[in-house]
């Protein structure tokens, strides 16, 4: 069966930090790879997503950036961390074919102090 | 943006009870998800309903679409305790350079009372 790691669960890191978050799927092969930002209270906001090795697309202009170094690894990352950018990031999996749903890992908390 | 809206933001009620959340969406859709989230972990898929479908059942979950209203629901019958989550809606646009996109609404959290 398919899963997914992501970790760290939470982490804390200050203003002007970097940041690595990394996001690994077992179980298929060459999934479609999503990392989602949720706000407090709000619904989930796509950030990147990525169907293939080295093929990373961004939804949003932002701080953050991502990458896909091997077929199901996938991750985010930051030269310096804002403030802004704190929030519970949830990376996801999907199939390739319309009606794959998505499949997300348990998501990391992230606060920038 | 956010495309799917549900209501009510907040639904309170006796286990046992059936508990209905509503969303609804701007533009045209392929499918019609919907997710559940426990508080502080990752969401869960629980439904597909396609666009040229009008009700679909998965257990104690009765999914309806309405496309012309660009509405959907979600029943949830004889509720328990640990059905205490929020319930998102997602619809579906393909991306231009492949994947699907998911947009999510804003959810409606559910609290099931003993």
């Amino acid at each position: 069966s398919q899963t997914i790691h992501q970790w760290p669960a939470t982490l804390v890191q200050p203003v002007g930090s970097p940041l690595s978050l990394e996001c690994t799927v077992e179980g298929t092969s060459n999934p479609n790879l999503y990392w989602y930002r949720q706000a407090a209270g709000r619904g989930l906001q796509l950030l990147f997503y990525s169907v293939g090795i080295g093929q990373i697309s961004s939804e949003v202009p932002q701080n953050l950036s991502a990458s896909r170094p091997q077929d199901r690894q996938f991750i985010l990352s930051s030269k310096k961390l804002l403030l802004s950018d704190s929030g519970f990031y949830l990376c996801a999996w999907s199939g390739g074919y319309r009606d794959s749903p998505l499949h997300f890992g348990n998501g990391t908390r992230l606060t920038v102090t | 943006s956010q495309q799917g809206e549900e209501d009510p933001q907040a639904l309170s009620i006796q286990e046992g009870e059936n508990a209905t959340m509503n969303c609804s969406y701007k533009t045209s859709i392929n499918n019609l998800q919907w997710y559940r989230q426990n508080s502080g972990r990752g969401l869960v898929h629980l439904i597909l309903i396609r666009s040229n479908e009008r009700e679909k059942h998965s257990g104690r979950l009765r999914v309806t679409l309405d496309t012309s209203k660009k509405s959907s629901s979600l029943l949830i019958t004889a509720s328990r305790a640990a059905d205490t989550a929020s319930y998102f809606c997602a619809t579906l646009n393909i991306l231009t350079g492949g994947g699907n996109k998911l947009t999510f609404g804003t959810g409606t959290q559910l609290k099931v009372e003993l």
